[in-house]
């Protein structure tokens, strides 16, 4: 049982770059979400997914953006990338018990 | 909007003495509430959560969690620390319709030999 699966798991970018994040889950959940971690912070939300077809904004959403390919998949894009963006990110799925699931990150840096 | 404060940045323990780890809430009406725990360059672990269906949590690895609604409290405890447990812990609560979660900023736990 996979749960959260994320890549890449490493990747460093130049300033003005893109790339996109992928995340799957196997666990049939309707929700899912997009964080980042800061050192000394906790996460904060960028995106979230309540259902395959439908994307909100967090807390945290300029400079991203999103897509829910399908019930499993949940994409997230850096159009282009900047030093801010050097963080962890974290997809996560919730299960109808309300609670999420992490995937192991994808640890990102902007040259 | 809901939030959570913890009130200690670094705990240090010796390894089996007893761990606290303190964090406040502020919500409206009844959260839904949780600890994490994530061990260095790993991902979130859950740890136990708190649904308003019994005060007093229990979860993996020898943690618990009292939910008290008159101080906002909703503080992590184990009876014995283990080498183990040296990670960071993350106290946080649910909200709005998508059950986003909020994070507070962490407690890092020490275990010292």
């Amino acid at each position: 049982n996979a749960g959260v699966t994320q890549t890449p798991k490493f990747q460093v970018l130049k300033t003005g770059q893109s790339m996109t994040l992928q995340c799957a889950q196997d666990m049939n959940h309707n929700s899912m979400y997009w964080y980042r971690q800061d050192p000394g912070m906790g996460l904060r939300l960028i995106y979230y997914s309540a259902s395959e077809g439908t994307t909100d904004k967090g807390e945290v959403p300029n400079g991203y953006n999103v897509s829910r390919l399908n019930k499993r998949e949940f994409s997230l894009r850096l159009e282009s990338a900047a030093p801010s963006q050097t963080s962890v990110y974290f997809c996560a799925s919730r299960s109808d018990a309300d609670t999420q699931y992490f995937g192991p990150g994808t640890r990102l840096t902007v040259l | 909007a809901q939030s959570v404060t913890q009130l200690d940045s670094h705990v240090s323990v010796s390894e089996g003495t007893p761990v606290l780890l303190r964090c406040n809430y502020s919500s409206s009406y009844s959260p839904s509430l949780f600890w994490y725990v994530q061990h260095p360059n790993k991902g979130l672990q859950l740890l136990l959560k708190y649904t308003s269906a019994a005060t007093l949590v229990k979860g993996i690895n020898g943690f618990e969690a009292e939910f008290k609604k008159s101080e906002t409290s909703f503080h992590l405890t184990k009876p014995s620390a283990h080498m183990s447990d040296a990670a960071e812990y993350f106290c946080v609560v649910s909200w709005g319709s998508a059950r986003q979660l909020t994070f507070g900023s962490g407690t890092q736990l020490t275990v010292l030999p």
